[in-house]
């Protein structure tokens, strides 16, 4: 029972190149998130899903896309990325009621340059 | 949904039993109450959580006020390995979970 996967763990990019952070969980989880947190600070929702096929937007969705093609999965896509980026994202997930609460990944460290 | 308020920081002294507050006067009748924990260099983890009476598990107890307007996160013997931001959140409609600053604790050696 892995958990909740995040690839890659540490990526460089320079501004304007996209790329995708890979998000996985095997506990058959309706709910996923997005977060990123920035330096000194607290964890900001970036977008969220449901279900398969179901997204919505958090606190900080500009510049993000995410999809939900499977239950086990949820990627979020860096459009073209630019410095203000530069954060720690988590991905995390849960079952759907609120008795429940999250699992979170152990995170990937974006730096744009 | 419900806010919560939480002091910035507070400092234990190692061993001692460490109470960390957070205010939650909007919370709704049906509103869970957790706690995660985030260590230095970690994503979050869960602590424990609640809806109307005290909880206890292997980690801490939480305290929830009659009036559910408040609890408490109780740390029954501060260690070193404590030392982290503790958040208390409400669940926002669709069981989405929004963090706020937290409260950093120090464990004094």
């Amino acid at each position: 029972n892995a958990g909740v996967t995040q690839t890659p763990k540490f990526q460089v990019l320079k501004t304007g190149q996209s790329m995708t952070l890979q998000c996985a969980q095997d506990m058959n989880h309706e709910y996923m998130s997005w977060y990123r947190q920035d330096p000194g600070m607290g964890l900001r929702l970036i977008h969220y899903s449901v279900g398969a096929g179901i997204t919505d937007q958090g606190e900080v969705p500009n510049g993000y896309n995410v999809s939900r093609s499977t239950t086990e999965d949820f990627p979020l896509r860096l459009l073209s990325a630019a410095p203000s980026q530069t954060s720690v994202y988590f991905c995390a997930s849960s079952y759907s009621t609120g008795d429940y609460g999250y699992t979170f990944g152990s995170g990937t460290r974006l730096t744009v340059v | 949904d419900a806010k919560t308020t939480q002091p910035n920081s507070m400092e234990s002294n190692e061993e001692e039993p460490v109470h960390l507050p957070c205010n939650h006067s909007t919370i709704s009748g049906t509103d869970y109450i957790h706690w995660y924990r985030q260590l230095p260099s970690q994503g979050p983890e869960y602590v424990i959580h609640g809806l109307t009476s005290n909880v206890n598990n292997r980690m801490a107890s939480l305290a929830i006020a009659e009036d559910r307007k408040s609890s408490t996160l109780i740390l029954h013997r501060a260690t070193l390995r404590d030392a982290a931001v503790y958040y208390c959140i409400l669940p926002h409609t669709g069981n989405q979970f929004y963090f706020g600053t937290g409260t950093s604790l120090t464990v004094i050696p």
